[in-house]
């Protein structure tokens, strides 16, 4: 069956980085892009990122340019999200979620990494 | 890129029919057809329930419902259930490959 197993979950100072990981399995890696979207305790759904499934290529949203770096490893099917520059604000759960080649819509979603920003 | 607008919250009696509105621009909403929505129970993951404007995807009841007119895409649920309680939320892909969320709506069922 499909799973998206994340990282366990982090906790950092402000300042620091953080690096979640989301290992895919049950279906084939490469026919399906993989978005990044956070939400913060009392908020809503934010699109952080996607990776493309035919390239590797990525694209980020805005609010992120500059502070997160999506990679993948498609010897282990795993997708990688890194965000930089951590403040208080970013304390939230980071899901990754699938999406089938170019539908444009997110047919599984993994049971997200709680990170947490604190001094 | 800003958050697409929904009300905050919707309630209903069982049986009724609400309506929950997603407004964005015409560089998202009013520019593809490309909006799907997502039912967020607390504490699991959000759930696909409507795809490309007005699909529903299998295994979701036909209660659920989507429509587009202009920049304002709209998810009716007819027939309202207890369990249709939670947090609704709209999605739009949008310009040069990205994807914008709408701000989110808690509907209750009185």
């Amino acid at each position: 069956q499909v799973q998206l197993l994340p990282s366990g979950a982090e906790v950092k100072k402000p300042g620091a980085s953080v690096k979640v990981s989301c290992r895919a399995s049950g279906y084939t890696f490469t026919s399906y892009q993989i978005h990044w979207v956070r939400q913060a305790p009392g908020q809503g759904l934010e699109w952080m990122a996607i990776v493309r499934s035919k390239d590797g290529s990525t694209i980020y949203a805005q609010n992120f340019q500059g502070r997160v770096t999506v990679t993948r490893d498609t010897s282990t099917s795993t997708v990688y999200m890194e965000l930089s520059s951590l403040t208080s604000e970013d304390t939230a759960v980071y899901y990754c979620v699938r999406e089938m080649a170019d539908t444009y819509y997110f047919d599984y979603w993994g049971p997200g990494t709680q990170v947490t920003v604190s001094s | 890129q800003s958050a697409l607008t929904q009300p905050a919250s919707v309630s209903g009696s069982p049986g009724q029919s609400i309506t929950i509105s997603c407004t964005g621009t015409s560089s998202d909403v009013g520019g593809y057809k490309y909006v799907s929505w997502y039912q967020n129970h607390p504490g699991k993951v959000p759930k696909l329930v409507i795809f490309d404007v007005s699909y529903r995807p299998s295994g979701v009841s036909s209660r659920f419902s989507g429509s587009k007119s202009g920049n304002t895409a709209s998810l009716t649920i007819s027939g309202l259930q207890a369990d249709d309680e939670g947090d609704y939320y709209c999605t739009s892909y949008a310009s040069i490959g990205t994807y914008v969320f709408g701000s989110g709506t808690k509907v209750t069922v009185l």
